[in-house]
Protein backbone atom coordinates (compact mmCIF):
# COMPACT_ATOMS: atom_id res chain seq x y z
CA UNK A 1 0.00 0.00 0.00
CA UNK A 2 1.34 3.68 -0.87
CA UNK A 3 -0.71 5.21 2.17
CA UNK A 4 -1.50 8.78 1.07
CA UNK A 5 0.18 10.03 -1.66
CA UNK A 6 0.92 14.34 -2.98
CA UNK A 7 1.60 15.52 -6.07
CA UNK A 8 3.48 17.72 -7.11
CA UNK A 9 6.18 17.66 -4.56
CA UNK A 10 7.76 21.22 -5.65
CA UNK A 11 6.03 23.39 -7.31
CA UNK A 12 6.72 27.57 -8.20
CA UNK A 13 3.94 29.79 -9.18
CA UNK A 14 3.92 33.40 -9.87
CA UNK A 15 1.68 35.86 -8.13
CA UNK A 16 -2.36 35.18 -9.40
CA UNK A 17 -1.66 31.84 -11.11
CA UNK A 18 -3.78 28.74 -10.30
CA UNK A 19 -3.23 25.37 -9.28
CA UNK A 20 -4.67 22.25 -8.11
CA UNK A 21 -2.74 19.86 -4.98
CA UNK A 22 -3.87 15.97 -5.95
CA UNK A 23 -3.75 13.45 -3.00
CA UNK A 24 -4.59 10.00 -2.58
CA UNK A 25 -5.42 7.61 0.04
CA UNK A 26 -5.39 3.82 -0.31
CA UNK A 27 -6.50 2.82 3.06
CA UNK A 28 -10.15 3.32 2.51
CA UNK A 29 -10.16 6.07 4.94
CA UNK A 30 -13.34 7.99 4.95
CA UNK A 31 -12.04 11.50 6.52
CA UNK A 32 -9.18 13.01 4.54
CA UNK A 33 -7.60 16.69 5.11
CA UNK A 34 -5.57 19.83 3.94
CA UNK A 35 -3.26 21.02 5.99
CA UNK A 36 -0.49 23.67 6.03
CA UNK A 37 2.94 24.25 7.91
CA UNK A 38 4.76 27.21 8.36
CA UNK A 39 7.91 27.66 10.37
CA UNK A 40 6.90 28.92 13.81
CA UNK A 41 3.07 27.97 13.25
CA UNK A 42 2.35 24.18 13.73
CA UNK A 43 0.35 22.74 11.40
CA UNK A 44 -2.79 24.76 10.23
CA UNK A 45 -5.25 22.80 9.06
CA UNK A 46 -7.16 24.70 6.06
CA UNK A 47 -10.13 22.14 4.74
CA UNK A 48 -11.20 18.69 5.95
CA UNK A 49 -13.60 16.20 4.64
CA UNK A 50 -15.26 13.87 7.44
CA UNK A 51 -16.81 11.57 4.60
CA UNK A 52 -17.32 11.45 1.15
CA UNK A 53 -19.24 13.83 -0.09
CA UNK A 54 -18.50 16.36 2.74
CA UNK A 55 -16.37 19.43 2.90
CA UNK A 56 -15.72 21.91 5.68
CA UNK A 57 -13.67 24.73 6.45
CA UNK A 58 -10.92 24.67 8.83
CA UNK A 59 -8.97 27.50 10.42
CA UNK A 60 -7.25 29.19 7.41
CA UNK A 61 -9.49 28.13 4.46
CA UNK A 62 -9.49 31.68 2.55
CA UNK A 63 -7.96 31.45 -0.59
CA UNK A 64 -8.47 27.52 -0.90
CA UNK A 65 -11.26 25.75 -2.38
CA UNK A 66 -11.32 21.74 -2.23
CA UNK A 67 -13.36 19.15 -3.86
CA UNK A 68 -13.74 15.56 -2.39
CA UNK A 69 -13.72 13.59 -5.66
CA UNK A 70 -14.21 10.60 -4.62
CA UNK A 71 -13.46 8.53 -0.84
CA UNK A 72 -9.45 7.65 -2.30
CA UNK A 73 -9.12 11.50 -3.74
CA UNK A 74 -8.77 15.22 -2.04
CA UNK A 75 -7.93 18.21 -4.30
CA UNK A 76 -6.91 21.80 -2.75
CA UNK A 77 -6.99 24.22 -5.05
CA UNK A 78 -5.65 27.99 -5.38
CA UNK A 79 -7.42 29.94 -7.88
CA UNK A 80 -5.30 32.94 -7.76
CA UNK A 81 -1.62 32.35 -5.73
CA UNK A 82 -0.37 35.17 -3.30
CA UNK A 83 3.08 35.23 -1.93
CA UNK A 84 1.26 34.80 1.42
CA UNK A 85 0.40 30.91 0.40
CA UNK A 86 4.26 30.07 -0.15
CA UNK A 87 4.30 27.25 2.32
CA UNK A 88 4.42 23.08 3.03
CA UNK A 89 0.79 21.93 2.31
CA UNK A 90 0.15 18.20 4.11
CA UNK A 91 -2.50 16.39 3.51
CA UNK A 92 -4.12 13.65 5.69
CA UNK A 93 -6.34 10.70 6.07
CA UNK A 94 -7.87 8.96 8.98
CA UNK A 95 -10.48 6.05 9.38
CA UNK A 96 -12.79 8.77 10.89
CA UNK A 97 -12.49 12.16 12.00
CA UNK A 98 -10.47 12.45 15.48
CA UNK A 99 -8.50 9.44 15.16
CA UNK A 100 -5.00 8.68 14.03
CA UNK A 101 -4.04 10.58 10.90
CA UNK A 102 -1.33 9.32 8.52
CA UNK A 103 0.19 11.93 6.47
CA UNK A 104 1.38 12.47 2.76
CA UNK A 105 4.80 13.37 2.19
CA UNK A 106 4.03 17.24 1.43
CA UNK A 107 4.28 19.43 -1.55
CA UNK A 108 6.65 22.72 -1.30
CA UNK A 109 4.80 25.48 -2.82
CA UNK A 110 6.99 29.11 -3.73
CA UNK A 111 4.87 31.64 -4.61
CA UNK A 112 6.69 34.69 -6.02
CA UNK B 1 -6.81 28.66 17.30
CA UNK B 2 -4.23 25.84 18.31
CA UNK B 3 -5.34 24.40 21.80
CA UNK B 4 -2.42 22.11 22.33
CA UNK B 5 0.87 24.25 23.38
CA UNK B 6 3.72 21.96 23.55
CA UNK B 7 6.54 22.75 25.88
CA UNK B 8 9.79 23.28 25.79
CA UNK B 9 9.30 24.91 21.88
CA UNK B 10 13.67 23.30 21.60
CA UNK B 11 15.51 20.96 23.28
CA UNK B 12 18.99 19.54 23.10
CA UNK B 13 20.23 16.18 25.21
CA UNK B 14 23.04 13.52 24.83
CA UNK B 15 22.94 10.07 23.07
CA UNK B 16 21.22 8.23 26.04
CA UNK B 17 19.57 10.60 28.24
CA UNK B 18 15.67 10.57 28.60
CA UNK B 19 13.97 13.36 26.77
CA UNK B 20 10.47 15.10 28.29
CA UNK B 21 8.16 17.14 26.33
CA UNK B 22 5.22 18.57 27.73
CA UNK B 23 1.19 19.44 26.31
CA UNK B 24 -0.84 21.43 27.68
CA UNK B 25 -4.84 22.18 26.57
CA UNK B 26 -7.91 24.06 26.71
CA UNK B 27 -10.78 21.81 26.48
CA UNK B 28 -12.28 18.81 27.50
CA UNK B 29 -11.27 15.82 24.73
CA UNK B 30 -11.50 12.74 23.30
CA UNK B 31 -8.57 11.79 22.95
CA UNK B 32 -5.04 12.98 22.37
CA UNK B 33 -1.93 11.98 20.22
CA UNK B 34 1.59 12.08 19.65
CA UNK B 35 3.03 13.07 16.06
CA UNK B 36 6.83 12.90 15.40
CA UNK B 37 7.98 14.62 12.42
CA UNK B 38 11.05 14.10 10.89
CA UNK B 39 12.99 17.12 8.95
CA UNK B 40 11.31 17.70 5.46
CA UNK B 41 9.55 15.00 6.04
CA UNK B 42 5.15 14.45 6.68
CA UNK B 43 4.31 13.76 10.22
CA UNK B 44 4.15 10.55 11.83
CA UNK B 45 1.93 8.74 14.45
CA UNK B 46 3.55 7.73 17.28
CA UNK B 47 0.76 7.21 20.08
CA UNK B 48 -2.89 7.79 21.23
CA UNK B 49 -3.96 8.00 24.67
CA UNK B 50 -8.19 7.83 25.45
CA UNK B 51 -9.70 10.56 28.13
CA UNK B 52 -10.37 7.40 30.53
CA UNK B 53 -6.49 6.14 30.36
CA UNK B 54 -3.78 7.64 32.55
CA UNK B 55 -0.54 6.02 31.05
CA UNK B 56 0.68 4.51 27.60
CA UNK B 57 3.60 2.09 26.88
CA UNK B 58 4.91 1.52 22.99
CA UNK B 59 8.91 0.41 22.98
CA UNK B 60 10.51 3.08 24.44
CA UNK B 61 8.18 5.93 24.70
CA UNK B 62 5.97 6.69 27.53
CA UNK B 63 2.76 9.27 27.17
CA UNK B 64 0.53 10.12 30.62
CA UNK B 65 -2.50 11.90 30.53
CA UNK B 66 -3.65 14.35 33.23
CA UNK B 67 -7.29 15.66 32.03
CA UNK B 68 -7.43 17.08 35.82
CA UNK B 69 -4.77 19.52 34.97
CA UNK B 70 -5.26 19.24 31.21
CA UNK B 71 -1.81 18.16 30.16
CA UNK B 72 0.07 15.09 28.63
CA UNK B 73 3.70 14.73 28.52
CA UNK B 74 5.90 12.17 26.23
CA UNK B 75 8.81 10.20 27.79
CA UNK B 76 11.63 9.18 25.45
CA UNK B 77 13.50 6.78 26.97
CA UNK B 78 17.27 5.84 26.02
CA UNK B 79 17.17 8.42 23.27
CA UNK B 80 19.43 7.60 19.64
CA UNK B 81 20.47 10.17 17.14
CA UNK B 82 17.96 8.82 14.90
CA UNK B 83 15.30 10.03 17.75
CA UNK B 84 16.36 13.95 16.51
CA UNK B 85 12.89 15.26 14.90
CA UNK B 86 10.01 17.43 15.99
CA UNK B 87 7.33 16.37 18.38
CA UNK B 88 3.50 17.43 17.93
CA UNK B 89 0.66 16.90 20.39
CA UNK B 90 -2.88 16.92 19.01
CA UNK B 91 -6.07 16.47 20.36
CA UNK B 92 -9.24 15.06 19.53
CA UNK B 93 -12.08 18.03 21.43
CA UNK B 94 -14.88 16.01 23.14
CA UNK B 95 -18.01 17.10 21.77
CA UNK B 96 -19.57 19.67 18.88
CA UNK B 97 -18.40 19.85 15.12
CA UNK B 98 -15.09 20.38 16.74
CA UNK B 99 -14.75 16.55 17.22
CA UNK B 100 -14.25 15.41 13.52
CA UNK B 101 -10.50 16.95 13.46
CA UNK B 102 -7.83 16.96 15.68
CA UNK B 103 -5.82 20.20 16.71
CA UNK B 104 -2.11 20.31 16.29
CA UNK B 105 0.25 22.40 18.69
CA UNK B 106 3.27 23.97 17.62
CA UNK B 107 5.69 21.14 18.41
CA UNK B 108 8.62 20.69 20.12
CA UNK B 109 12.19 20.51 18.50
CA UNK B 110 14.21 17.60 20.03
CA UNK B 111 17.76 17.18 19.06
CA UNK B 112 19.89 13.95 20.21
CA UNK B 113 23.70 14.74 20.11
CA UNK B 114 25.44 11.60 19.64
Amino acid sequence: NAGVTQTPKFQVLKTGQSMTLQCAQDMNHNSMYWYRQDPGMGLRLIYYSASEGTTDKGEVPNGYNVSRLNKREFSLRLESAAPSQTSVYFCASSVYGGETQYFGPGTRLLVL
Amino acid sequence: SQQGEEDPQALSIQEGENATMNCSYKTSINNLQWYRQNSGRGLVHLILIRSNEREKHSGRLRVTLDTSKKSSSLLITASRAADTASYFCATKPLRGGGSEKLVFGKGTKLTVNP
